[in-house]
């Protein structure tokens, strides 16, 4: 079955730095592959979307990386800052007879530290 | 002004009996989805639909049961048959057939069983 993995649950580092963070998928070839971001008890929002054949997406300190080869995408958060405190969620789309519905990730908690 | 609205935000059922939770959008999208959020779990799919009486099984569907009578109405029923109720709900939405763009989350409903 097809499978989206973001390998680390928790990311912890200081105010300024960068952080990035991993989403990996299996069984699968999505075209497209979403960000979100979800604050404690709250709906996840939508951050960037990037297609198979844009190797990179930027918005403002966000920057979204898409490696079809590797099936890897990677989210990284230039300039860290206390308020990017988050749980950031990848997604991609699965279509099948049925129609498409979102699939996501676990979810990698990052912390940003003062 | 647009959105989503799930209610209530917060539920209590005793163990046997059925609940229905509710998710209204006026965003005039046809696609409505609902997810189940367990810590450490990440978002998963219970039911979908893209169009107006027209529903689909997600990964978990088993336990849960969905209508979609209005296009903007799209209410999940957690039946007795459920082993593990307990949990955090979100509806979202999107234009038909999700592939390429974003949704949009409801609040969520935490429900949880007494």
């Amino acid at each position: 079955s097809q499978k989206i993995e973001q390998n680390s649950e928790a990311l912890n580092i200081q105010e300024g730095k960068t952080a990035t963070l991993t989403c990996n998928y299996t069984n699968y070839s999505p075209a497209y592959l979403q960000w979100y971001r979800q604050d404690p008890g709250r709906g996840p929002v939508f951050l960037l979307l990037i297609r198979e054949n844009e190797k990179e997406k930027r918005k403002e300190r966000l920057k979204v990386t898409f490696d079809t080869t590797l099936k890897q995408s990677l989210f990284h958060i230039t300039a860290s800052q206390p308020a990017d405190s988050a749980t950031y969620l990848c997604a991609f789309s699965r279509a099948n007879q049925a129609g498409t519905a979102l699939i996501f990730g676990k979810g990698t908690t990052l912390s940003v530290s003062s | 002004d647009g959105g989503i609205t799930q209610s209530p935000k917060y539920l209590f059922r005793k163990e046997g009996q059925n609940v229905t939770l509710s998710c209204e959008q006026n965003l005039n999208h046809d696609a409505m989805y609902w997810y189940r959020q367990d810590p450490g779990q990440g978002l998963r799919l219970i039911y979908y639909s893209q169009i107006v009486n027209d529903f689909q099984k997600g990964d978990i569907a088993e336990g849960y049961s969905v209508s979609r009578e209005k296009k903007e109405s799209f209410p999940l029923t957690v039946t007795s048959a459920q082993k593990n109720p307990t949990a955090f709900y979100l509806c979202a939405s999107s234009t038909r057939d999700s592939l390429n763009t974003e949704a949009f989350f409801g609040q969520g409903t935490r429900l949880t069983v007494v």
